[in-house]
């Protein structure tokens, strides 16, 4: 099973606009990490955020952490045509496993 | 640098019939994870090599199986193909210490029919 699971599983704006997709996750995380997938490829990562830590920014990228809610947000601002694609939040156990969610598909519209 | 590169691309098999995917590390890493994703779901982590050894597993039945060598390639194996088994195989690799970020292959997409 998934532990993680995204929130909206489907989002589309214009161009220009700010996208904001959620995770919430289980149990307790050694860290999460955010990823992007176009039509059905590989998965790009884009940012890691550890469970000490409260908010990451990376160029447009904003990423949240709340573990008291174990649920994660991924803001990313100015959005562009290019930024079409599916987005997938991952947490990492200390056991090293990868637990990815059921996405966000993010479109946007030029 | 190459990044992870993964064979065959494309691939169709019969129920029954068995099956081995192959993975290439990115220079560098010695870890290798293997997933598998169903159409508009998120990649399941099938299981882990390190050191030519299985070190994480996921819930899968043992008809899937892998391997690791020593030059940190690997692959996977599934036995007695099942229609449910059609879906995008991802190989992702890591350096080892730390669960730090995996390099994801462009994957592999198993037809069963």
């Amino acid at each position: 099973s998934q532990q993680g699971e995204e929130d909206p599983q489907a989002l589309s704006i214009q161009e220009g606009e700010n996208a904001t997709m959620n995770c919430s996750y289980k149990t307790s995380i050694n860290n999460l990490q955010w990823y992007r997938q176009n039509s059905g490829r590989g998965l790009v990562h884009l940012i890691l955020i550890r469970s000490n830590e409260r908010e990451k920014h990376s160029g447009r990228l904003r990423v949240t952490l709340d573990t008291s809610k174990k649920s994660s947000s991924l803001l990313i601002t100015a959005s562009r045509a290019a930024d079409t694609a599916s987005y997938f939040c991952a947490t990492v156990s200390t056991g090293n496993q990868f637990y990815f969610g059921t996405g966000t598909s993010l479109t946007v519209i030029p | 640098d190459a990044g992870v590169t993964q064979s065959p691309t494309h691939l169709i098999k019969t129920r029954g019939q068995q099956v081995t995917l192959r993975c290439s590390p990115k220079s560098g890493h010695d870890t290798v994870s293997w997933y598998q994703q169903a159409l508009g779901q998120g990649p399941q982590f099938i299981f882990q090599y390190y050191e030519e050894e299985e070190r994480q597993r996921g819930n899968f039945p043992d008809r899937f199986s892998g391997h690791q060598f020593p030059n940190y390639s690997s692959e996977l194996n599934v036995n007695a193909l099942l229609l449910g088994d059609s879906a995008l195989y991802l190989c992702a690799s890591s350096p080892g210490g730390p669960p730090y970020e995996q390099y994801f292959g462009p994957g592999t997409r198993l037809t069963v029919t």
